[in-house]
């Protein structure tokens, strides 16, 4: 996974507040993935990105949850309101293209934890 | 929606053993997938399958995408404590936005 860079690490808001994580795909990739990870849990797809489009966005909560992937600059999940039930590790993945056996390759996490 | 059920969901092995984990579906998947997590970090991918029936190895790993392409297997030989961590299969179904559909993982113990 080394290449696809999160920030941050760790990432501590109080109820209420807003949490921005960013992700900056390997170099050459213009399709981004957002995945949330409940603790013992497998990955949960949220939003998936191309350069200033998003494509698919099922997984993603209606209220709250945006995410982009400007131009220029790196990809952003944006939270508002957090709640405690928010508290969990994001993962982005990017990929150089869309097709059949596209693999993606994860970068280390944003770990959000609501107090 | 699509679900991947995984088994089993932790092992605790002597090292040296063999170990096998599998994940099967209701659904088809086009392409079946093999992660491994350690703490703290993100999936690597170990192996990647394409084809049903096609059986892959990659060092001391060895993976196989079913026939009816809803389910694949991992197994991995002569264990090393350095392969303690978290396995994942995960599956792309075609025509879609290529996401991943993951298992909830194997954790895997290996005692020196």
């Amino acid at each position: 996974n080394a290449g696809v860079m999160q920030n941050p690490r760790h990432l501590v808001r109080r109820r209420g507040q807003e949490a921005r994580l960013r992700c900056s795909p390997m170099k050459g990739h213009s399709h981004v993935y957002w995945y949330r990870q409940l603790p013992e849990e497998g990955l949960k797809f949220m939003v998936y990105l191309q350069k200033e489009n998003i494509i698919d966005e099922s997984g993603m909560p209606k209220e709250r949850f945006s995410a982009e992937f400007p131009k220029e600059g790196p990809s952003i999940l944006r939270i508002q309101q957090v709640v405690r039930g928010d508290s969990a590790a994001y993962f982005c993945a990017s990929s150089p293209r869309r097709g059949p056996g596209t693999e993606a390759f994860f970068g280390q996490g944003t770990r959000l934890t609501v107090v | 929606g699509q679900q991947l059920n995984q088994s089993p969901q932790s092992m605790f092995i002597q090292e040296g053993e063999d170990v096998s984990m599998n994940c099967t579906s209701s659904s088809i998947f086009n392409t079946w997938l093999w992660y491994k997590q350690d703490p703290g970090e993100g999936p690597v991918l170990l192996i990647a399958l394409y084809k049903a029936g096609e059986l892959t190895s990659n060092g001391r790993l060895t993976a196989q995408f079913g026939i009816t392409r809803k389910d694949s297997f991992l197994n991995i030989s002569a264990s090393i404590p350095s392969d303690v961590g978290i396995y994942f299969c995960a599956g792309i179904t075609q025509g879609g936005s290529e996401k991943l559909v993951f298992g909830k993982g194997t954790k895997l113990t290996v005692n020196p």
